[in-house]
């Protein structure tokens, strides 16, 4: 079975803190996945990545970065969380090809800034 | 821009019958993949079906099948003799060329005893 595991279930940070949310795949996906999780809004991707340090912006990467030094690790980086940042986080991996696979999912980090 | 509209935020259904979620999507490419997640209450993501855009013939997995109209941009999910354990978040989503999945806000969907 795929495996995606996210290194927290739930988190609490202050305002302003660096925080660092860590996901691994055991797959060998090259397609790795940062998406942001709000009632009423649905999964918005913040990032992604096709490749060992390739990443792309998605469609709301501002106030993130991420980090992907090794196949199976890819890493979404708030530089200085905000209130506003508080939401459910949701990593996936999927295969390069062939084209069009499912993407698998983490279980989430739900992360409460304060 | 590709885009993913699901119109319904909650349905509800009695168990054993019929329920179809909608979801529409906008996207110019020609090739593309359309897919269904399901997430129950506090649990993982799931695969619930996926369709190639290519293909005419529309996909089913055992009560799940789905209406995939290419013209309209349509792709409906329809889950026969719903069961208690389909209560979840459903989610369409959409993949294109450069392999990003997109999704739609979701539709809560609660299946009454």
């Amino acid at each position: 079975d795929v495996k995606v595991t996210q290194s927290s279930r739930y988190l609490v940070k202050r305002t302003g803190e660096k925080v660092f949310l860590e996901c691994v795949q055991d797959m060998d996906h090259e397609n790795m996945f940062w998406y942001r999780q709000d009632p009423g809004l649905g999964l918005r991707l913040i990032y992604f990545s096709y490749d060992v340090k390739m990443k792309e912006k998605g469609d709301i990467p501002e106030g993130y970065s991420v980090s992907r030094e090794k196949k199976e690790r890819f890493s979404l980086i708030l530089e200085s969380a905000s209130t506003n940042q508080t939401s459910m986080y949701l990593c996936a991996s999927s295969p390069g090809s062939p084209r069009g696979t499912e993407a698998f999912f983490g279980q989430g980090t739900r992360l409460t800034v304060v | 821009a590709q885009t993913v509209t699901q119109s319904q935020p909650e349905m509800s259904v009695q168990e054993a019958e019929t329920v179809t979620l909608s979801c529409t999507y906008d996207t110019s490419e020609s090739n593309y993949y359309l897919f269904w997640y399901k997430q129950p209450p506090s649990r993982q993501m799931i695969l619930v079906i996926r369709q190639e855009a290519y293909k005419q013939q529309n996909a089913t997995e055992n009560r799940f099948s789905v209406n995939f109209q290419k013209a309209a941009k349509s792709f409906s999910l329809k889950i026969s003799d719903s069961q208690l354990g389909d209560t979840a978040m459903y989610f369409c989503a959409f993949i294109a060329r450069n392999n990003d999945m997109r999704f739609g806000a979701g539709t809560r969907l609660t299946v009454k005893p």
